[in-house]
């Protein structure tokens, strides 16, 4: 089945720099991406996707990279902020609509 | 418009016993998802409802687990006996049918700790 590898665990950033959020997959198959923000007491919440037959999606601070040759897509969030802390899961997902999904990233900006 | 929502939100069971989850998707939603997170590791997932039919349940950890959504609406997970192993938060998840993609939309999740 797929296995989606998430790059780094934790990571800190200074309010206003910029935060990536690397993941890498193993199914050539998969062809829909989504990344999800889960903060303390809630479930995880999406907050954007991409499809396999684009390489770049952006909204507003956040934006998603695809790279289907590598088998990886990133998450860029720019000039962050304090409720930008949260924990970001990626997932993958092809045909069986099942999300196979990342470990998880604990993000803290640091005002 | 209600999201999806979970009951309850935490439980504290000791091993041996039962405990159902329930899970209210959104309206409209006919597929229907359980996702199940042990600490420290991903999300996995359990099974795959369309409507009232389990579309998928390779992910249903063994013969303990039983879900069931009568009639398409809600569904109930139901852990019986519960073993230590069982404890994690579990996720529901919805989602529209031919969306292209799978646009699921998560509940707050059920903390179940098994002691």
């Amino acid at each position: 089945g797929e296995n989606v590898e998430q790059h780094p665990s934790t990571l800190s950033v200074q309010e206003g720099d910029s935060a990536v959020i690397k993941c890498t997959y193993s199914d050539s198959a998969s062809n829909y991406f989504p990344w999800y923000k889960q903060e303390l007491g809630k479930g995880p919440q999406l907050i954007i996707d991409i499809r396999s037959n684009v390489g770049e999606k952006k909204d507003q601070r956040i934006a998603v990279t695809l790279n289907k040759t590598a088998k990886h897509f990133s998450l860029h969030i720019t000039e962050t902020q304090p409720e930008d802390s949260a924990v970001y899961f990626c997932a993958a997902s092809g045909g069986n609509n099942r999300l196979a999904f990342g470990k998880g990233n604990q993000v803290v900006v640091i005002p | 418009e209600a999201g999806v929502t979970q009951f309850p939100s935490h439980s504290v069971i000791e091993k041996g016993q039962t405990v159902t989850l329930r899970c209210d998707p959104i309206s409209g939603h006919d597929n229907l998802y359980w996702y199940r997170r042990v600490m420290g590791k991903e999300i996995k997932f359990l099974l795959h409802f369309v409507k009232e039919s389990k579309q998928d349940e390779s992910g249903m950890p063994n013969n303990r687990f039983l879900a069931e959504r009568t009639g398409g609406t809600y569904s109930t997970l139901k852990v019986q006996p519960a073993e230590l192993e069982d404890s994690g938060v579990y996720f529901c998840a919805s989602s529209q049918v031919g969306q292209g993609g799978t646009e699921a939309f998560f509940g707050q999740g059920t903390r179940l700790t098994v002691v």
